[in-house]
This record gives C-alpha cells, sequence and structure tokens, in this order.
C-alpha cells in the first residue's frame, strides 16, 4: 500500500484558498487518490476522489500530475467551518474482493477569521 | 435515509472485560469496515466485512473479532480489553465501485463509539 506523507498543520484566513499536498511516491497503477475531511467526534466524510488531471466538484478540486506522486486538494474561500483534519489516502477502489484504506496523521487546517 | 448508525454512543469497560459495538450501514450498503482512532490520530483499518466474510484485516491481534449479519449490519468485539484499546471506533459502509452508480468509491463513516478502559 502507498505510504503517503501530508503536513501537520495550515492556517489559513476567512476568504482565502487553500491548497494542501500529499506525497504518494509509492503509488501504483491501479490506485486511486481520495481526500476525506474530518470534525472533532465525528467520522471522516469524504470529499473528492481521482485518478489523474484535475477533478472538481461542488467542495473543492483535486489537481494531480502526470506522474501521480503527489496531489493536493485545494479549497476554494475557505470559511471557519472548514476547520477540521484533512486526510489522502491512496488505493484500488475497484476490487470486489475488499480492500484496506489506510488512513494516516493527516493535515490539521485552522482557518483564522 | 438514515445514514450509517452505530451503538452504543458511550461505553465504559475495564480491562480484561470484553465488548461488543454494533453498526447498521447506509440503506443499500452491503460492505462494512471498522476503525480504530485513538485520540490525535487517524482511523486504522481493523477489518472489512463483505457479504458476511472478513475480506480485508489490518494490523490488530485476533482479540478483535467481527461479524456481519444477513441484514448486512455489523458487530466489533474485542476481548480481553487493555487501556490501550480505548478509542474512537468507527464503521463505514459503501458498495463496491461497479454497483454505486457513480464513478468514485465512497465510504461513509458513523458517529463512532467512545469506548473507554478503565
Amino acid at each position: 500500500l502507498a505510504k503517503t506523507t501530508q503536513p501537520i498543520s495550515m492556517d489559513s484566513y476567512e476568504g482565502q484558498e487553500v491548497n494542501i499536498t500529499c506525497s504518494h511516491n509509492n503509488i501504483a497503477t491501479n490506485d486511486y487518490i481520495t481526500w476525506y475531511q474530518q470534525f472533532p467526534s465525528q467520522g471522516p466524510r469524504f470529499i473528492i476522489q481521482g485518478y489523474k488531471t484535475k477533478v472538481t466538484n461542488e467542495v473543492a478540486s483535486l489537481f494531480i500530475p502526470a506522474d501521480r506522486k503527489s496531489s493536493t486538494l485545494s479549497l476554494p474561500r475557505v470559511s471557519l467551518s472548514d476547520t477540521a483534519v484533512y486526510y489522502c489516502l491512496v488505493g484500488d477502489i475497484r476490487g470486489t474482493g475488499g480492500f484496506k484504506t489506510i488512513f494516516g496523521a493527516g493535515t490539521r487546517l485552522f482557518v483564522k477569521a | 435515509d438514515a445514514g450509517v448508525t452505530q451503538s452504543p454512543t458511550h461505553l465504559i469497560k475495564t480491562r480484561g472485560q470484553q465488548v461488543t459495538l454494533r453498526c447498521s450501514p447506509k440503506s443499500g450498503h452491503d460492505t462494512v469496515s471498522w476503525y480504530q482512532q485513538a485520540l490525535g490520530q487517524g482511523p486504522q483499518f481493523i477489518f472489512q466485512y463483505y457479504e458476511e466474510e472478513e475480506r480485508q484485516r489490518g494490523n490488530f491481534p485476533d482479540r478483535f473479532s467481527g461479524h456481519q449479519f444477513p441484514n448486512y449490519s455489523s458487530e466489533l468485539n474485542v476481548n480481553a480489553l487493555l487501556l490501550g484499546d480505548s478509542a474512537l471506533y468507527l464503521c463505514a459502509s459503501s458498495l463496491p465501485l461497479h454497483m454505486s452508480g457513480t464513478a468514485y468509491y465512497e465510504q461513509y463513516f458513523g458517529p463512532g463509539t467512545r469506548l473507554t478502559v478503565t
């Protein structure tokens, strides 16, 4: 399973764009990249998932370079409610035989007023 | 549609005791995964159940066992509790990607059960 490395913490101000980068140098050909958000005392919540290039949804964008050894989660115009821990996960999501999901330590984002 | 539900919310046990935690998956989901999350750390994968069988397992001792019922609900059992088992236990449900009807695979997490071992 590919190991991921993220910054431990980041600070931002309301209204700014936040970019969190995740390194996954050993990503395998069949691996996808997924980001989750977690608030205190709650379960993680799915944000976005991608395989290559750029993926965008109503919440965030995910940028994946051609070598796929890293990825960047972009949160546009953050608000105080975006203060949370963000996890980057890498793995093959297509199997029906079950697969492990490995969370790293995550990035603690603190948004200030 | 109720999402993933877990019971109980909180639990206090004594070292050496046994505990059973329960999870009901999101409606229509057939795969259940369990995670242990210690304070300040990311969730650690315990195991995953699909079609009532344990399909994948993380690095947890045999004291951790589980079960999935025909209605897809699941139980996590922990025997001979240790102080280090104190954590938030999370359950997540999902569908295989080819059945999800979407282009992505998503796990839906419950609120967790906070287990304290004294």
